[in-house]
């Protein structure tokens, strides 16, 4: 079975540029999770998609970020612009179910991010 | 109080070793916990989810006290391969069934 596809793998850009992020998620899996993980962190929540709609982006900075899962499948994790503070490393994340005591997050292996 | 809560860590043990982490959460309404387990500059894998009762999986206990809102993980008998970041991870922070919050996360390293 495939796992969780994500691309580019590195992205290094100047600060106030734009730099978006691409997900595939396990095919089935209709809960879909973009974080962001900065050294020496736990991963921090961004957004969260069961199948195309938003379950919770409270951690968004939606001033600069913004994210969508067009049909359900593959998602998009845009930062328009960049600060140096972005500098980490974007993980996704999906799982086959939510609300399921059981629930399992199978990760990509991320985007590293440097802002420059 | 925050959201998740880990032992900072970092953990030193040798082989053989018993050690346990433990990590505090929030919301006594959360449901689900897990620990995944993170080697370095490597994406988060489950270990274990944590139930009720705890369970045990090999050399692995997980354990989950509601009434003082913590989990805890023990490994025995630790070898060289243990040596990775553990990461407590809970579901329904926000009185949202559906929100998952990770602590930051506790550094294992096992040395011969």
């Amino acid at each position: 079975e495939a796992g969780v596809a994500q691309s580019p793998r590195y992205k290094i850009i100047e600060k106030r540029q734009s730099v978006a992020f691409w997900c595939n998620p396990i095919s089935g899996h209709a809960t879909l999770y973009w974080y962001q993980q900065i050294l020496g962190q736990g991963p921090k929540l961004l957004i969260q998609f069961q199948n195309n709609g938003v379950v919770d982006d409270s951690q968004l900075p939606k001033d600069r970020f913004s994210a969508e899962r067009l049909k359900g499948v593959d998602s998009t994790l845009k930062i328009q612009p960049a600060k140096l503070e972005d500098s980490a490393v974007y993980l996704c994340a999906s799982s086959l179910m939510t609300g399921v005591r059981a629930d399992t997050q199978y990760f990509g292996p991320g985007t590293r991010l440097t802002v420059l | 109080r925050k959201e998740v809560e880990q032992d900072p860590g970092p953990f030193n043990v040798p082989e053989g070793a018993t050690v346990a982490f433990n990590c505090t959460y929030s919301n006594s309404a959360s449901q689900s916990f897990f620990w995944y387990r993170q080697d370095c500059r490597k994406e988060p894998k489950l270990l274990m989810s944590v139930y009720s009762s705890g369970n045990e999986d090999g050399r692995f206990t997980a354990q989950l006290n509601r009434a003082s809102q913590y989990i805890s993980l023990l490994i025995r008998d630790s070898k060289l391969s243990d040596s990775a970041t553990y990461l407590c991870v809970v579901k329904g922070i926000q009185n949202n069934n559906n929100d998952m919050r990770f602590g930051a996360g506790t550094r294992l390293t096992v040395k011969p």
